[in-house]
């Protein structure tokens, strides 16, 4: 089993729409998750961490659910600037190794 | 605010030739990063530099060296490049551990 797993997509979705993702990992004593953006041919970018309580930056929500070991990403009002590929990653506590997911790939069509 | 830079963008070499792939930050960053991007393989990190005068090995090191040159700088080298080192690679810095980071723009390189 991959430390990180992401549904690969691509999820085609209208404009407007609300999609999410899901992202599991496999070791526990993961601590750190973060959710990054990465547009084609670019490099990622930090789109937002994701805290246990859940945390919320306008259209986009993300959520840690310990006890499943996943975290989601949720987009709402989609726009056909959002069309990228999202990563997720995990750290485990105490570490520099970041175990970036393959990313799952969002087209906004219009 | 240039953040980080990365040099060259784009490089083809040869089997067996060598390069040094450059990488700048300017946000005084602890933490430095060389990852390499493959389809489908994900980002996978190749070496790290948790603080300045310290390296260490990631998930791919072999055929790779690193050189923390200061706190700014981290440079990736390829001694004898193989065609399995077609990829595009991404420096990254952080502050410091379990913090985001911030990526270079990347340099994609062929090895023919």
């Amino acid at each position: 089993r991959k430390e990180v797993e992401q549904d690969p997509g691509p999820f085609n979705v209208p404009e407007g729409a609300t999609v999410a993702f899901n992202c599991t990992y496999s070791n526990s004593a993961s601590q750190s998750f973060f959710w990054y953006r990465q547009d084609c041919r670019k490099e990622p970018k930090l789109l937002m961490s994701v805290y246990s309580s859940g945390n919320e930056d306008g259209r986009f929500t993300a959520q840690l659910n310990r006890a499943s070991q996943y975290i989601s990403l949720l987009i709402r009002d989609s726009k056909l600037s959002d069309s990228a590929t999202y990563l997720c990653v995990v750290i485990t506590s105490g570490t520099y190794k970041y175990i970036f997911g393959t990313g799952t790939r969002l087209k906004v069509l219009a | 605010n240039a953040g980080v830079t990365q040099t060259p963008k784009f490089q083809v070499l040869k089997t067996g030739q060598s390069m040094t792939l450059q990488c700048a930050q300017d946000m005084n960053h602890n933490s430095m990063y060389w990852y390499r991007q493959d389809p489908g393989m994900g980002l996978r990190l190749i070496y790290y530099s948790a603080s300045e005068g310290t390296t260490d090995k990631g998930e791919v090191p072999n055929g790779y060296n690193v050189s923390r040159l200061n706190k700014r700088e981290f440079s990736l080298r390829l001694e004898s490049a193989a065609p399995s080192q077609t990829s595009v690679y991404f420096c990254a810095s952080s502050p410091e551990a379990n913090y985001g980071y911030t990526f270079g723009s990347g340099t994609r390189l062929t090895v023919v």
